[in-house]
């Protein structure tokens, strides 16, 4: 069984950096064609693509946010994190990540969609 | 950048009826990477659909998804209670992997 879980902070205050970290089971980061994608949602708001983290450590960020993220990754404790520098209140939203892999069919491999998510963590930005 | 637009906003229907929810693309969406998530109140988002028309694991056949280049469609036949939620659709072809707005399916 496949299963993510997002934790970190619950506050933070602006001009902070922000760290959250993705535990994850079922399947492992050192497995090639595997990525580990960030996503959020601001309150009442549609999702945002914020990344994503590949088995061989090819990171693909947001381009509004690129200067502010950064993903790395312990493959040995199944984690992914997230750091984001300078936060402020628009960053407060539901911090989601997922699972995405690439299947092959034959000599064809293609990456699929985000299949598993997490269940999300709530961020406030606030002083 | 890919924008996805969704339209409806918002689709009140009643439980037996047909929904057809759509999704516009700026660009063609590369080999049809595009996705459709469900998304229940205070829940994570649940994949749907993939590859524009493949239906994920566990999703009944009342969910089918259509379209490429630019413009899909997710119809869900014969609307059940459960079945009402938000529907965002996804490129995951270029990044960045953006999504629609969303489509709020709601009981009329």
């Amino acid at each position: 069984q496949i299963t993510l879980k997002e934790s970190g902070p619950t506050v933070v205050k602006p001009t902070q950096t922000l760290t959250l970290t993705c535990t994850f089971s079922g399947f492992s980061l050192t497995t090639s064609g595997v990525g580990v994608g960030w996503i959020r949602q601001p309150p009442g708001k549609a999702l945002e693509f914020l990344g994503i983290l590949y088995w061989d450590d090819d990171k693909r960020y947001s381009p509004s946010l690129e200067s502010r993220l950064t993903f790395t990754k312990d493959a040995s404790k199944n984690q992914v994190i997230l750091t984001m520098t300078d936060v402020d209140p628009v960053d407060t939203a539901t911090y989601f990540c997922a699972l995405r892999r690439r299947y092959c069919s034959g000599v064809r491999c293609q990456f699929g969609s985000f299949e598993i998510w997490g269940q999300g963590t709530v961020v406030t930005v606030s002083s | 950048e890919i924008v996805l637009t969704q339209s409806p906003g918002t689709l009140s229907l009643s439980p037996g009826e047909r929904a057809t929810l759509s999704c516009r693309a700026s660009q063609s969406v590369s080999v049809s990477n595009l996705a459709w998530y469900q998304q229940k109140s205070g829940q994570a988002p649940r994949l749907v659909i993939y590859g524009a028309s493949n239906r994920a694991a566990d999703i009944p056949d009342r969910f089918s998804g259509s379209g490429s280049g630019t413009d899909f469609t997710l119809t869900i036949t014969r609307l059940e209670p459960e079945d009402f939620a938000v529907y965002y659709c996804q490129q995951y072809g270029s990044s960045p992997y953006t999504f629609g707005q969303g489509t709020k399916l709601e009981i009329k």
